[in-house]
């Protein structure tokens, strides 16, 4: 099946400064969707990107669909505690097919 | 209600007994998807559902798990005889498929298995 590889796995960083983060698949997909969880909460949808090369910001956070279809990046631009979370990418080849989440990236802030 | 409901929100079970998880999802979602995760990792797919066709069970661990979406709507998680490794947080997501891909995730149930 399709694979979705998401990195870094983990991040410690320092409040106020900019975080990055992607996703790649060995194949393509036409839609992708960026998902945070905070602790004891299912995951909520951050960005959905539908278009290859697109671009999307939602606040502090910005998304691109990669023009190549196999990649995703998510960045969040001067970080706050609340940020502290698991931040999942998850892909979809067809409206009908299943989701492919990516493994998550454990993000950690230090005030 | 607006949103994805799962119920019970904790479970706490003795090992070998058989335990029902509840999901309802968004009304008029025609997909709903299990996950497994346990603590701090990642989403562990289990089942997927889609309208009439026949589920996705490709990703449930052992055979004393088992679904079933009755109406196209409510879904249940059973497992069976459950062991120490089941506990963990099982989450249900639904989406309105097709056309309309977002899945949106419910709070999920904690099972300890003890």
């Amino acid at each position: 099946g399709q694979q979705l590889n998401q990195s870094p796995q983990s991040m410690f960083i320092q409040e106020g400064e900019d975080v990055s983060m992607n996703c790649t698949s060995s194949s393509i997909f036409n839609t992708w969707l960026w998902y945070k969880q905070d602790p004891g909460e299912g995951p909520v949808l951050l960005i959905a990107l539908y278009k290859a090369g697109e671009l999307t910001s939602n606040g502090r956070l910005t998304a691109q669909f990669g023009i190549t279809r196999k990649d995703s990046f998510l960045n969040i631009s001067a970080s706050i505690p609340s940020d502290v979370g698991i931040y999942f990418c998850a892909g979809l080849l067809w409206a009908g097919n299943m989701l492919t989440f990516g493994g998550g990236t454990r993000l950690m802030v230090k005030p | 209600g607006a949103g994805v409901s799962q119920s019970p929100s904790n479970k706490v079970t003795e090992k070998g007994k058989d335990v029902e998880l509840r999901c309802d999802p968004i009304s008029g979602h025609t997909a709903l998807y299990w996950y497994r995760q346990s603590l701090g990792q990642g989403l562990e797919f289990l089942i997927y559902f889609q309208g009439n066709s026949a589920p996705d069970k490709s990703g449930l661990p052992s055979d004393r798990f088992s679904a079933e979406r009755t109406g196209g709507s409510v879904s249940t998680l059973t497992i069976q005889r459950t062991q120490q490794e089941d506990s963990a947080v099982y989450l249900c997501a639904s989406s309105l498929a097709p056309g309309n891909t977002e899945a949106f995730f419910g709070q999920g149930t904690r099972l300890t298995v003890v």
